[in-house]
């Protein structure tokens, strides 16, 4: 029972270099996020996706790109990472419908951009 | 936009106490969804209790439960009988669309 998984939990990046992170549901979830937590600030919310091949930017959205080929996964680009996107990333994932429905987090990814 | 807010950054408790977390959000829905989640150093994010904003009465888990008052759009946490597994990030989190999360308050229990 994997729930939510993200690969990879670790990575260092130089400035400017590019990656992304690999979001992985087994839910049947239609819903997923991509958060960052930095802090103090608690966890700001980057870009979302409500299906299969549509997304929708977030409070933060700048500076990513998100693609949702597959229902089952979810990916975060950073074309050119900067200092700044040094933070843990959190993937989560949510069943349609009511809001009620909880969010189901990944173990979060560390990213640092020096 | 949505917004949370947590005013307290930490909080600290004698186990067997009781303590109380606050959150307040800004909204013009009339129906959403408010949820208290925990993060344990681990840094998984673990569901605590949650509201819906239809429902007048109090959200209640075990020894959480919520105190939910709408009109001034506020949402607290009270945790009685601290353990010292209780010591963990708070965070408080909107749902209408999206979920929007506070800055968190960092709970210390003290044996």
């Amino acid at each position: 029972n994997a729930g939510v998984t993200q690969t990879p939990k670790f990575r260092v990046l130089k400035t400017g270099q590019s990656m992304t992170l690999l979001c992985a549901q087994d839910m049947n979830h239609e819903y997923m996020y991509w958060y960052r937590q930095d802090p103090g600030m608690g966890l700001r919310l980057i870009h979302y996706s409500v299906g299969e091949g549509t997304t929708a930017k977030g409070e933060v959205p700048d500076g990513y790109n998100v693609s949702r080929l597959k229902k089952q996964n979810f990916l975060l680009g950073l074309e050119s990472a900067a200092p700044s996107q040094t933070s843990v990333y959190f993937c989560a994932s949510s069943s349609q419908g009511s809001g009620a429905n909880v969010l189901t987090f990944g173990a979060g990814s560390r990213l640092t951009v020096l | 936009a949505q917004t949370v807010t947590q005013s307290q950054p930490e909080m600290s408790v004698q186990e067997a106490e009781t303590v109380t977390l606050s959150c307040t959000y800004d909204t013009s829905e009339s129906d959403y969804y408010l949820f208290w989640y925990k993060q344990p150093p681990s840094r998984q994010m673990i569901l605590v209790i949650r509201q819906e904003a239809y429902k007048q009465q109090n959200a209640t888990e075990n020894r959480f439960s919520v105190n939910f008052q709408k009109a001034a759009k506020s949402f607290s946490l009270k945790i009685s009988d601290s353990q010292l597994g209780d010591a963990a990030m708070y965070f408080c989190a909107y749902r209408w669309n999206d979920m929007r999360f506070g800055a968190g308050t960092r709970l210390t229990v003290k044996p």
